[in-house]
């Protein structure tokens, strides 16, 4: 069974910018997880969807989007663009989204923002 | 709020030698607890899991972690540290068995292991 995969895997961009990043689940899985992993802050959540409805959202700012499609899969996408939104960004599937289902995590998109 | 501490950035051992990752968390309510990999450019892979019963997990890779509740710790264990070991660990702690639960990520621990 494939994994979940993210594109693009590596992208730059300049402040100001916005960016839209891709993850297809495992298939199967409803529930797309989004987390931003950076050197200082550590792995922080951003939100979940299960089912094409946001249920959970992490403390970001309103600049931090996303939304899941009929197939599961989901896109993130983050606007006017930061020096600070700097970081790898992680997409996990999982079953339900239940807090005990194992979280699926693909290889991330790392994103630099100059 | 919950929380997650894991105690020592970097750890160093040789191979062969016992490696142990501390991970200490505040849950107000039973948590659900996870150890998971990182290997360089790569995303998360997990190690173990406790949800409920046996406090001793065993994972993948001869890593096992015990749960105890009265120290609220979750360390993690492998008798003997191998090459391919080297890795950063989060330790995770996700408080309710309900949907749109996130987890809450530790800082991380990165291990070296010699030759």
């Amino acid at each position: 069974k494939a994994g979940v995969t993210q594109t693009p895997r590596y992208l730059i961009k300049t402040r100001g910018q916005q960016v839209t990043l891709s993850c297809s689940p495992i298939s199967g899985h409803r529930s797309v997880s989004w987390y931003q992993q950076t050197p200082g802050q550590g792995l922080q959540f951003l939100f979940e969807y299960f089912s094409e409805t946001q249920r959970n959202k992490g403390n970001f700012p309103g600049r931090f989007s996303g939304r899941q499609f009929s197939n599961s899969r989901s896109e993130m996408n983050v606007s006017t663009l930061e020096l600070g939104d700097s970081a790898l960004y992680l997409c996990a599937s999982s079953l339900k989204g239940v807090g005990r289902n194992e979280q699926f995590f693909g290889p991330g998109t790392r994103l630099t923002v100059l | 709020a919950q929380s997650v501490t894991q105690l020592g950035s970097h750890v160093s051992v040789s191979e062969g030698a016992l490696v142990l990752l501390r991970c200490n968390y505040s849950s107000s309510v039973p948590p659900y607890l996870f150890w998971y990999v990182q290997y360089p450019n790569q995303g998360l892979q997990l190690l173990l899991k406790y949800t409920t019963g046996a406090t001793l997990v065993k994972g993948i890779n001869g890593f096992e972690a015990e749960f105890k509740k009265s120290e609220t710790s979750f360390h993690l264990t492998k008798p003997s540290a191998h090459m391919s070991d080297a890795a950063e660990y989060f330790c995770a702690v996700t408080p309710f068995d309900r949907a749109g639960t996130a987890l809450i990520f530790g800082k991380g621990t990165t291990l070296s292991v010699s030759s």
